[in-house]
């Protein structure tokens, strides 16, 4: 079983809808990364979170360190929202295990 | 601005061939990694360094090697003993509370 499992693998939406994409894990956690990668391949980190909720812009992250669980929200989505998703887990020294991935695409 | 330059973009190698991708940063980082990533698969690390001087191994260094004699930067080898070397290699840097910074990738293509 993966230590970090992401839902769904795919997404597809209409200009406008509200997202949300969801990360299970089942290690112990220092933080929760949320990370958006785009087809040219670069990755730009969205959120660390070691608890609570986070807020940028129409991005909305959250975390339930009991139930192991976070999820990234996405408000009044856009065509250039359209990336994957990746969930990491930063465990011991600072090493982050990532899940698969959303391959999320937004129609206009 | 500071941030982490990867170079080349995309390279070519023939099979046999030692190649070597570049991460340079001018953040201040201490922590650098390298990751590999495969088609519908999750990002793997390689190798990475918390210090100078210093490098450990990660899930999958069998035909890499890695020299950290500068903080800022981090070269990776891909050896002719990696057996499947094509893939896109991301290297990342970060400072422990303020989170990962990554570089934008290099597509390596074994011809």
């Amino acid at each position: 079983k993966n230590e970090v499992e992401q839902s769904p693998q795919n997404l597809t939406a209409q200009e406008g809808e509200f997202i949300t994409i969801n990360c299970s894990y089942s290690v112990g956690i220092s933080a929760l990364h949320w990370l958006q990668q785009h087809p040219g391949g670069g990755i730009v980190s969205l959120f660390m979170l070691s608890s609570g909720k986070k807020k940028h812009g129409r991005l909305i992250a959250t975390i339930n360190i009991q139930e192991k669980h976070s999820s990234l929200h996405i408000t009044a989505s856009h065509p250039r929202d359209s990336a994957v998703y990746i969930c990491a887990l930063e465990t011991s020294g600072s090493r982050l295990t990532f899940g698969e991935g959303t391959q999320l695409t937004v129609n206009p | 601005d500071g941030g982490i330059t990867q170079s080349p973009k995309y390279l070519f190698r023939k099979e046999g061939q030692n190649v070597t991708l570049s991460c340079e940063q001018n953040l201040n980082h201490d922590a650098m990694y390298w990751y590999r990533q495969d088609p519908g698969q999750g990002l793997r690390l390689i190798y990475y360094s918390q210090i100078v001087n210093d490098f450990q191994k990660g899930d999958i260094a069998e035909g890499y090697s890695v020299s950290r004699e500068k903080k800022e930067s981090f070269p990776l080898t891909v050896t002719s003993a990696q057996k499947n070397p094509t893939a896109f290699y991301l290297c990342a840097s970060s400072t422990g509370a303020r989170g990962y910074t990554f570089g934008s990738g290099t597509r390596l293509t074994v011809v």
